[in-house]
């Protein structure tokens, strides 16, 4: 079965300086992983997919994120927060088997950029 | 200018009342998918629809159903049965089922 942790349910971060939200997959196959922003009282905006290319994947806004097999890792990072980040993040599995190959959704990560 | 929508933004059910979300799209996309979410949990599937007329139960569909009668719309009924109906509730769609799906902007239920 395919799930997703995400470590940390609150991060602070001061503007300018870097930031790191972890998550954690568990996949019986190659997976398929997202990243999803959320904005208060908003709906999930993409930010980046990993399909099995290159495991270093580029987002939107500056994000990226990396996929590493040996640690089941899939950590969303960027060099410099902007106050514009304050958001709920989502680490999202494509669970396989049956019709839907559903996403399975992480618990969320809540970044408070502060100024 | 293509996307998802749903309305109302805001929704107010009475004890035993049934009431209605609307999703709508205009991307062409054959899946759509409706979402709750609750405080610091993720989202959990109520529903799904992998082409007009066709709608299977997600984890949680108790309480609520829902109709595919048109491509662009997949509408939300919250039924009396849904004893805690109060969440944000999310619709999507994805060009086929399993591809990247893209959310609206959600309605946010809550109870008189």
């Amino acid at each position: 079965a395919q799930s997703v942790t995400q470590l940390d349910s609150h991060v602070s971060v001061s503007e300018g300086t870097p930031v790191l939200l972890r998550c954690n997959y568990s996949s019986s196959y190659s997976p398929s992983l997202f990243w999803y922003v959320q904005h208060p009282n908003k709906g999930l905006q993409l930010l980046l997919k990993y399909t099995s290319a290159a495991t270093l994947v580029k987002g939107i806004n500056g994000f990226e994120a990396e996929f590493k097999k040996s640690e089941t890792s899939f950590h969303l990072t960027k060099p410099s927060a902007h106050m514009s980040d304050a958001a709920e993040y989502f680490c999202v599995v494509r669970g396989y088997g049956g019709a839907t190959n559903k996403l399975i959704f992480g618990t969320g990560t809540l970044l408070a950029v502060q100024p | 200018d293509g996307g998802i929508t749903q309305s109302p933004k805001y929704l107010f059910r009475k004890e035993g009342q049934n009431v209605t979300l609307s999703c709508e799209q205009n991307l062409n996309h054959d899946a759509m998918y409706w979402y709750r979410q609750d405080p610091g949990q993720g989202l959990r599937l109520i529903y799904y629809s992998q082409i007009v007329n066709d709608f299977q139960k997600g984890d949680i569909a108790e309480g609520y159903s829902v109709s595919r009668e048109k491509k662009e719309s997949f509408p939300l009924t919250v039924t009396s049965a849904q004893k805690n109906p109060t969440a944000f509730y999310l619709c999507a769609s994805s060009l086929y089922i399993g591809e990247t799906q893209y959310f609206g902007p959600g309605t946010r239920l809550l109870v008189l």
